[in-house]
């Protein structure tokens, strides 16, 4: 069954700490995005990454980390430094120019 | 700053009517674009892509581009209830790397 995958569904962290996102996918994609959806505002990208190894930083990457160790994997680490972190996130993967998303994950921190 | 704008609606249309949802684009240098569906709580879903002037259709759903007027749209025939969503457009620039989204707009398809 190919697709993309991010854990968990639901998440809940309290101020201050450091939470880490999973997104998996096995579609044989190069390049994964990470995307924050707030209420009524589109996707504002964070991070990308075309190729394993090497990622780029979108227009809100502060407060944010990620790694591409591999290429089915892309996980986002939200810090302590984010200011408002509460948000859906969305992991993304394209290829061929078109791109598909996971299912999301809704982080609320308290 | 790359940006795309929608309408955010929302926008009604009676059960069978066509619902048509509007795009327009600030880069002209873009190259492809795609429209997604998001229901309430879920991600999107890529149901169109286009990347030449004129129409492209699938099944109920048409997309219309003219990159002189920077300009994208949809086209929903014989609405469904179940069409009720978020219509989200996408853009991407020359290279193909990054994807730039509109805000959404909101249809509710009425039985």
């Amino acid at each position: 069954d190919g697709g993309i995958t991010q854990s968990p569904k639901y998440l809940f962290r309290k101020e201050g700490q450091n939470v880490t996102l999973s997104c998996e996918q096995n579609l044989n994609h190069d390049a994964m995005y990470w995307y924050r959806q707030d209420p009524g505002q589109g996707l504002r990208l964070i991070y990308y990454s075309q190729i394993v190894n090497d990622f780029q930083k979108g227009d809100i990457a502060e407060g944010y980390s990620v790694s591409r160790e591999k290429k089915e994997s892309f996980p986002l680490t939200v810090t302590s430094a984010q200011k408002n972190p509460t948000a859906f996130y969305l992991c993304a993967s394209s290829r061929q120019g078109k791109q598909y998303f996971g299912p999301g994950t809704r982080l609320t921190v308290t | 700053q790359k940006e795309v704008e929608q309408n955010s609606g929302p926008l009604s249309v009676p059960e069978g009517a066509i619902a048509s949802l509007n795009c327009t684009y600030s880069d002209r240098g873009s190259q492809s674009f795609f429209w997604y569906r998001q229901y309430s709580g879920k991600s999107p879903e890529l149901i169109m892509s286009i990347y030449s002037n004129g129409d492209k259709e699938d099944g109920r759903f048409t997309a219309q581009l003219n990159k002189a007027s920077q300009y994208v749209s949809l086209l929903i025939r014989d609405s469904q209830p179940s069409d009720s969503a978020t219509y989200l457009c996408a853009v991407t620039e020359m290279t193909g790397n990054q994807f730039y989204f509109g805000t959404g707009t909101s249809l509710t398809v009425i039985p």
